[in-house]
């Protein structure tokens, strides 16, 4: 258990549609990175939070977004759903804002039917 | 472009030394990162090079060399458990992007 918890853990729904992924970071981290896994592909990056403010962006779709809370968690923001975006959606933590030792969450299943 | 490339599958006996490969093309990084993942389980760190050389944490070891462009993980006295997928990354100066590696998966055999 890393200590990061996510939620829901599976989540179904059909295209066009828009969810919401929550993520609670270890306590006492305070940046938290969203990533996406498809079937069998690596880990694409998405966005990084530190305390509040938006880090590092990687390839996310302008359909995505995401925030970070006063309290630290963070939500990701999935809108206008399509079949593609059915995948594993991860949410990790670490300690500072450039810390490389990255704590998972066990993730959220995303499935667009 | 930025690319980390990695063998996709490696196949090795049980008690045995394996090493997986990580080539990566890109401008700037500042280290590199090895995370294991079991089947429909969640990344774990593993190991971290900022500087060029052999960082060894138990059985495991990773290495990296700028010059080359290359780093690698080195798993020794192989076990069972360690049959998953294994991914190199860094992040990328300037932009601070998380860069993962294209993945490879470790089978261990008895």
């Amino acid at each position: 258990d890393s200590g990061v918890t996510q939620t829901p853990k599976h989540l179904i729904t059909a295209t066009g549609q828009r969810v919401t992924l929550r993520c609670s970071p270890r306590s006492g981290d305070l940046s938290v990175y969203w990533y996406q896994q498809s079937l069998d592909q690596g880990l694409q990056f998405l966005i990084q939070y530190y305390n509040g403010e938006e880090r590092a962006k990687g390839n996310i779709l302008e359909r995505f977004s995401a925030q970070q809370f006063p309290d630290l968690h963070s939500e990701l923001n999935l809108s206008s759903l399509e079949l593609g975006d059915s995948a594993l959606y991860f949410c990790a933590s670490s300690v500072g804002v450039d810390m490389e030792t990255q704590y998972f969450g066990p993730g959220t299943r995303l499935l667009v039917l | 472009g930025q690319s980390l490339e990695q063998p996709s599958e490696v196949t090795a006996v049980e008690g045995a030394i394996v090493q997986i490969n990580c080539t990566y093309q890109t401008s700037g990084f500042y280290g590199l990162s090895w995370y294991q993942q079991h089947d429909g389980g969640a990344p774990t760190f593993l190991s971290y090079n900022a500087l060029d050389g052999l960082e060894e944490t138990g059985r495991f070891s990773s290495f990296l060399s700028r010059s080359d462009s290359y780093g690698y993980l080195l798993l020794q006295e192989l076990q069972m458990k360690d049959s998953a997928s294994y991914f190199c990354a860094v992040r990328a100066t300037g932009t601070y992007k998380y860069i993962f590696g294209t993945g490879t998966r470790l089978k261990v055999l008895a």
